[in-house]
């Protein structure tokens, strides 16, 4: 069984600050995590993702997340944000089996609001 | 790029109606999925399919069927439109490998408003 908590379904900061997003993982093996956002009226979009390799992973728009076991965690990270990083962003985890087919389980979502 | 299409963005239907979302995807992918997506509740997952005419619920899949007739293509349909299924549908696809992490790739998304 797997699960995943975002700490904050609203989180605001202004432009040009850290943004720091959580995610608690809970997984009965060895997990792959995901984070996605999601634009306004549009899909959800792949941000970056942890498949058992390096544990600070680095994605698109200068996010980066990093691994933590002991903690369970995989908070998500920008050292500046901008405007137009004001979205949606979900959590995701699912186990790391191998044989395909798998599923994965998502947060509740956190929205991510940028003010000047 | 890997292309998963959503036939409607925005759909109005009446309650008791059939509705049918469809989904295709570009990218010869095994995989795909229907969620449904609420405020505060995320996605859920409906239904998935592995194979063509292979289908299997997910967490949520009472008032819902689907169907995969080909590879490319995965339908969902509301037998009965109700009120309580006015949500955003999204579609999703992904290899099926043993190597596969379960990434997803996503449709933008169908808004549906039953009346």
């Amino acid at each position: 069984a797997q699960s995943v908590t975002q700490l904050g379904s609203h989180v605001s900061v202004s432009e040009g600050a850290l943004v720091l997003l959580r995610c608690n993982y809970s997984s009965s093996v060895p997990p792959y995590l995901f984070w996605y956002v999601q634009y306004p009226n549009q899909g959800l979009q792949l941000l970056l993702k942890y498949t058992s390799a390096a544990t600070l992973v680095k994605g698109i728009n200068g996010f980066e997340a990093e691994f933590k076991k002991s903690e369970t965690s995989f908070h998500l990270t920008k050292p500046s944000a901008h405007m137009s990083d004001a979205a949606e962003y979900f959590c995701a985890v699912s186990p790391s089996f191998t044989g395909g087919g798998n599923k994965l389980t998502f947060g509740t979502g956190t929205q991510l609001k940028v003010e000047l | 790029d890997v292309k998963v299409t959503q036939s409607s963005r925005y759909l109005v239907k009446r309650t008791g109606e059939k509705v049918f979302l469809e989904c295709v995807q570009d990218m010869d992918h095994e995989n795909m999925f229907w969620y449904r997506q609420d405020p505060g509740l995320g996605l859920r997952l409906i239904y998935f399919s592995y194979d063509v005419k292979m289908k299997e619920k997910g967490d949520i899949p009472e008032g819902y069927s689907v169907s995969r007739e080909k590879k490319e293509r995965f339908s969902l349909i509301l037998e009965s439109a109700s009120t309580n299924q006015t949500s955003m549908y999204l579609c999703a696809s992904s290899f099926s490998t043993t190597s596969n992490t379960g990434e997803l790739f996503f449709g933008e998304g169908s808004r549906l408003t039953v009346l």
